[in-house]
């Protein structure tokens, strides 16, 4: 069974300090790790994306991949109450045609 | 840059109707894939249709069933509705229709509700 894991939360955060979401993967030849961000009741949005080991920075965001932990972890630098969301985990699995998602992490950031 | 849309937004049916939702890919997309998420899940994978032909299907029973059209615009048909069937399908467009590796980029959804 091919499996993204990710911890359900919620993950309460204060305003401005780090969010640190994190996601495990069962399938050791994956390729392809993607984050997505998902308002209540809405559609998911792409955040962020990485194939090679280390760290890809975009503006608040960092995803850092580890391929030989199966680990892959994205931090939200400067919470914000906007960034209150759940954080889907996407994987590309080998021999599948497209993504494998976690259930999501819910994150909180209070004011 | 025209993004995913899909329609409808919302529809209600009863068990046992046939529905058909619609997505028009992002534009430059080729690869248009389908999911379905029920409350509290992430996105299952339906099946993915890349140059209007399936390129891989998941978990899911004969009665949905899909097309691509040249202008990669894409429809989900589901028949027999069961309860179950009562979720957000959401329509993704990528570039490429292999291997996943391309970012694929997520339409509104239809929030479909049997009765």
């Amino acid at each position: 069974q091919k499996e993204v894991e990710q911890n359900s939360g919620p993950l309460s955060v204060p305003e401005g300090a780090i969010a640190s979401l994190n996601c495990t993967y069962s399938d050791r030849g994956s390729q392809s790790f993607f984050w997505y961000r998902q308002y209540s009741g809405k559609s998911p949005e792409l955040i962020m994306f990485i194939y090679s080991n280390g760290d890809k920075e975009d503006g608040r965001f960092t995803a850092q991949l580890n391929k030989a932990s199966q680990y892959v972890s994205l931090l939200i630098r400067d919470s914000q109450p906007s960034d209150s969301a759940t954080y889907l985990c996407a994987v590309n699995i080998p021999g599948y045609s497209t993504l494998t998602f976690g259930k999501g992490t819910m994150l909180l950031v209070s004011p | 840059e025209t993004g995913v849309t899909q329609s409808p937004t919302h529809l209600i049916k009863t068990r046992g109707q046939q529905v058909t939702l619609r997505c028009s890919s992002q534009s430059g997309h080729n690869t248009v894939s389908w999911y379905q998420q029920a409350l509290g899940q992430g996105p299952q994978f339906i099946f993915q249709y890349y140059r209007e032909e399936e390129n891989g299907r998941g978990n899911f029973p004969p009665r949905f069933s899909g097309l691509q059209f040249p202008n990669y615009s894409s429809e989900l048909n589901v028949n027999a509705l069961e309860l179950d069937d009562s979720a957000l399908y959401l329509c993704a467009s990528s570039l490429g229709g292999y291997g996943g590796n391309q970012p694929q980029h997520f339409g509104d959804g239809t929030r479909l509700s049997i009765l």
